[in-house]
């Protein structure tokens, strides 16, 4: 099944304690983003990878880091968590531009106290 | 920058009936593609419907389909035959053609649907 998969679904944390959240799709997509949704902003975008290697940000970055050494992996990681990234986040993943429908992951929860 | 606006922030319908969500945008580009997803309370984000803007005819996928404006930048979503099902955030969303594609969101509308 296609399908684009985050892990953990809910995570709550304190300030200051590194995580990462894992993404990996199984559709041998070029594009992959991080967005995060936070209520009345809708979705914004935090960092994107166009393919292995090219990692750029987007809208809102500041406080996190991304890699992909791998074309299906996309690992969001947060150094030194504040309260304000408290959110639900979400990885997508599309063919490399245009049309192509961006697949998402079902969401992260995350809670930083 | 692109923008995308939506001003309905909660809407309802009664079951059965039809509605139409609104959505404008802003952009210079010509080339350029305009999406309608839907989030229901899973939080799982679901592809309704996409708009390329150098198709004249408007997208339809089953009881849903697009207004697409292209002159005054509109994109509202009609959803006919309203069922209980169709309850959930809707997003409008626009993607540059060319270059760094990020999906550019508006806020939502929460949709209600009264049985």
């Amino acid at each position: 099944e296609a399908q684009v998969t985050q892990n953990p679904r809910y995570l709550i944390t304190v300030t200051g304690k590194k995580l990462t959240v894992t993404c990996s799709q199984n559709m041998n997509h070029e594009y992959m983003s991080w967005y995060r949704q936070d209520p009345g902003l809708g979705l914004r975008q935090i960092y994107y990878s166009m393919n292995v290697e090219v990692t750029d940000k987007g809208d809102v970055p500041e406080g996190y880091k991304v890699s992909r050494k791998e074309k299906r992996n996309f690992p969001l990681i947060l150094e030194s968590p504040s309260p304000n990234q408290t959110s639900l986040y979400f990885c997508a993943s599309s063919f490399h531009q245009g049309p192509y429908e961006q697949y998402f992951g079902p969401g992260t929860r995350l809670t930083v106290t | 920058a692109q923008t995308v606006t939506q001003s309905q922030p909660e809407m309802s319908v009664q079951e059965a009936e039809t509605v139409t969500l609104s959505c404008t945008y802003d952009t210079s580009e010509s080339d350029y593609y305009l999406f309608w997803y839907k989030q229901p309370p899973s939080r799982q984000m679901i592809l309704v419907i996409r708009q390329e803007a150098y198709k004249q005819q408007n997208a339809t996928e089953n009881r849903f389909s697009v207004n697409f404006q292209k002159a005054a930048k509109s994109f509202s979503l009609k959803i006919s035959d309203s069922q209980l099902g169709d309850a959930a955030m809707y997003f409008c969303a626009y993607r540059r053609g060319s270059g760094n594609t990020p999906l550019v969101f508006g806020k939502g509308t929460r949709l209600s649907v009264i049985a």
